[in-house]
């Protein structure tokens, strides 16, 4: 059973435009969602995290939304670039199982100029 | 600081051999864990270690195993490699739930 079932699998914004990403999770007990940003021949890098008891967190021209009732959580990316061309994935972790993240499948994001 | 490190980027093997991956962690984070990264499978936990110990799992067989040394580096072995092996192997280094990724060990299996 897939724990954390991200959507859309791929996604066309222009320049300037909001990329909107979205997850959602099955065990309710998880209390940590950090979203993943990932280059070609790089590893994942950490790009903003939220906790259950936080509807919203925004850094820079990133954002999550928190909607813990529906079990689901999206990344928005403001005043898309084509430098933010990349794949994103969400997670999701317990507490208390020690950093093992159950990762959506990707979305694969491409800025058109 | 210094990111995660892994050694070595890339790895040709052929079935049947077996692998040893290396990862150093960021300095002070005492966590470890890997990732199998495949286009089919997505990203996949493999274990966890946090002091020497092995605090968590996944659902690998039994090909599959790592360890931790005194200083936190960690290595991943794969015994009687499979064609299906083939795949970007992360580390991730934690403190806390802060959790680092390594650029990973492309592994092909022929």
């Amino acid at each position: 059973q897939q724990q954390v079932k991200q959507s859309p699998q791929s996604l066309i914004v222009q320049k300037g435009g909001i990329s909107i990403i979205n997850c959602a999770y099955e065990n309710t007990a998880f209390d940590y969602f950090p979203w993943y940003q990932q280059f070609p021949g790089k590893g994942p890098a950490l790009l903003i995290a939220i906790r259950p008891d936080v509807s919203e967190k925004k850094e820079g021209r990133f954002t999550i939304s928190f909607n813990k009732s529906a079990k689901q959580f999206s990344l928005h990316i403001m005043d898309s670039q084509p430098g933010d061309s990349a794949t994103y994935f969400c997670a999701a972790c317990l507490t208390y199982n020690f950093n093992k993240f159950y990762f959506g499948s990707g979305t694969k994001l491409n800025v058109k100029p | 600081k210094a990111g995660v490190t892994q050694t070595p980027r890339y790895l040709i093997k052929t079935r049947g051999q077996q692998v040893t991956l290396s990862c150093s962690p960021i300095s002070g984070h005492r966590s470890v864990s890997w990732y199998q990264q495949t286009p089919g499978q997505g990203l996949q936990f493999l274990f966890e270690y946090f002091s020497e110990t092995q605090r968590n799992k996944g659902n690998f067989p039994g090909r599959f195993s790592g360890r931790q040394f005194s200083n936190s580096r960690s290595e991943m072995n794969v015994s009687t490699l499979e064609l299906g092996d083939s795949a970007l192997y992360l580390c991730a280094s934690s403190f806390g739930q802060l959790t680092y990724f390594g650029p990973g060990t492309r592994l092909t299996v022929t």
